[in-house]
């Protein structure tokens, strides 16, 4: 069964430092990764994509890498901002097209 | 871009009724498409695969018979929270995966549905 784990659980910077939010999962086959952002009380939004060939995707601000091998991907968030305080999800899509999700990074951004 | 809707996004029952929520895909076909439950602070757990025109596939531990799933067509299924208790309130969310070969399996969100039973 696939297990993500997210690291930190939660995390708080001033406005303008750069985030790294982690994620792992134990079974490396996979069909892709993608990271989420969840805001309270609210439903997901798709923020990166990487397929399980590809080894990173960006968006703006947003940069995301995938090691397939070691079962790691990161979210690096550039130059942070109030309006980035939300909750980050990692899922990754299994063969089983199944989506197992982490328990999310909480961020706060400080103004 | 592809859309997925759920309706309602709010709902508040009495204990003992049924509730149903919709999960439908705008713009694209969805012979697959999946019902997760996310508790406060929790991450969503997967509860069923839900397949055009055959019968959902439940995950260990949730109950088929409290909460029935249908997919009567490629844009839309239903789940109905059967019987609610206090205990089934939750954040129910949809997702579709898109059926083109090209999607890359690309699965989109519902917003997702707020349930309260009191």
């Amino acid at each position: 069964k696939q297990e993500v784990t997210q690291i930190p659980a939660a995390l708080s910077v001033p406005e303008g430092e750069n985030l790294v939010l982690n994620c792992s999962f134990t079974d490396s086959a996979i069909y892709n990764l993608q990271w989420f952002r969840q805001d309270p009380g609210k439903g997901l939004t798709s923020l990166l994509l990487i397929q399980s060939s590809q080894r990173e995707q960006t968006s703006g601000r947003l940069n995301a890498s995938l090691d397939k091998s070691s079962g790691r991907s990161t979210l690096y968030i550039a130059a942070s901002q109030p309006g980035d305080s939300a909750t980050y999800l990692c899922a990754v899509l299994s063969n089983d097209y199944k989506l197992s999700f982490g328990a999310g990074t909480t961020v706060t951004v400080r103004a | 871009g592809a859309v997925v809707s759920q309706h309602p996004s709010w709902v508040i029952c009495k204990s003992g009724t049924s509730v149903k929520i919709e999960c439908r895909s705008l713009d694209f076909q969805a012979t697959t498409m999946f019902w997760y439950r996310q508790f406060p602070k929790q991450s969503l757990m997967l509860m069923a695969t839900s397949n055009e025109g055959s019968k959902a596939t439940y995950e260990q531990g949730v109950e088929k018979d409290k909460f029935l799933i249908n997919h009567a067509s490629l844009t839309l299924s239903t789940l109905t929270v059967t019987s609610a208790h206090p205990e089934d309130s939750s954040f129910y969310i949809c997702s579709a995966r898109v059926d083109r070969v090209d999607s890359g399996n690309t699965i989109y969100f519902g917003e997702g549905s707020w349930l309260t039973v009191v």
